[in-house]
């Protein structure tokens, strides 16, 4: 089955520890990306990358980082979480060159950080 | 930088009725995408139905129909004899063209459907 998948769903932790937040899919996309979902907000780029080793910051990149050593998994690292990283993690992949764009979504992962 | 406007936050239409959900973008390009997203209580981002820019003609997925305004830069969407199966949040998406691949979002409508 075609899928993006995010882990862990669920994630509460404290301020300062260090997290990861792992992206999977198997539908061989070149395209990965990562956003945040916030009340009102609406869902925001946070990074993407469009292949292995070429990554690029979206519009609220501050306090993350990435990496993609394959082209399949493409990591959310949060170096020292806090408060305001509290939110709804969506990773989402899709081809490079497709002209409709579809953008195949994970499940989510809700963190919060005390 | 392109924006997405939807200026309905929450929205109800009763079961069986049709209801019309509003969005509008700015940018200054020729060429690109536009998306309707669902995300019902299960959190899933489901995409409804998408638009190029391109096409004059409006694009239809069962009872979901949008009515694209390029000049206007209005994208809405049209949802045809409402099933309670239809409450969620609906995002519009904005995607530029030549290879673009970044999604911007409004922030969202929350629609409910009345039994």
């Amino acid at each position: 089955e075609a899928q993006v998948t995010q882990n862990p769903r669920y994630l509460i932790t404290v301020t300062g520890k260090k997290l990861t937040v792992t992206c999977s899919q198997n539908m061989n996309h070149e395209y990965m990306s990562w956003y945040r979902q916030d009340p009102g907000l609406g869902l925001r780029q946070i990074y993407y990358s469009m292949n292995v080793e070429v990554t690029d910051k979206g519009d609220v990149p501050e306090g993350y980082k990435v990496s993609r050593k394959e082209k399949r998994n493409f990591p959310l690292i949060l170096e020292s979480p806090s408060p305001n990283q509290t939110s709804l993690y969506f990773c989402a992949s899709s081809f490079v060159g497709q002209p409709d764009g579809e953008l195949f979504f994970g499940e989510g992962s809700r963190l919060t950080v005390l | 930088a392109q924006t997405v406007t939807q200026s309905q936050p929450e929205m109800s239409v009763q079961e069986a009725e049709t209801v019309t959900l509003s969005c509008t973008y700015d940018t200054s390009e020729s060429d690109y995408y536009l998306f309707w997203y669902k995300q019902p209580p299960s959190r899933q981002m489901i995409l409804v139905i998408r638009q190029e820019a391109y096409k004059q003609q409006n694009a239809t997925e069962n009872r979901f129909s949008v009515n694209f305004q390029k000049a206007a830069k209005s994208f809405s969407l049209k949802i045809s004899d409402s099933q309670l199966g239809d409450a969620a949040m609906y995002f519009c998406a904005y995607e530029g063209g030549a290879g673009s691949y970044q999604l911007t979002f409004g922030k969202g409508t929350k629609l409910s459907v009345i039994p």
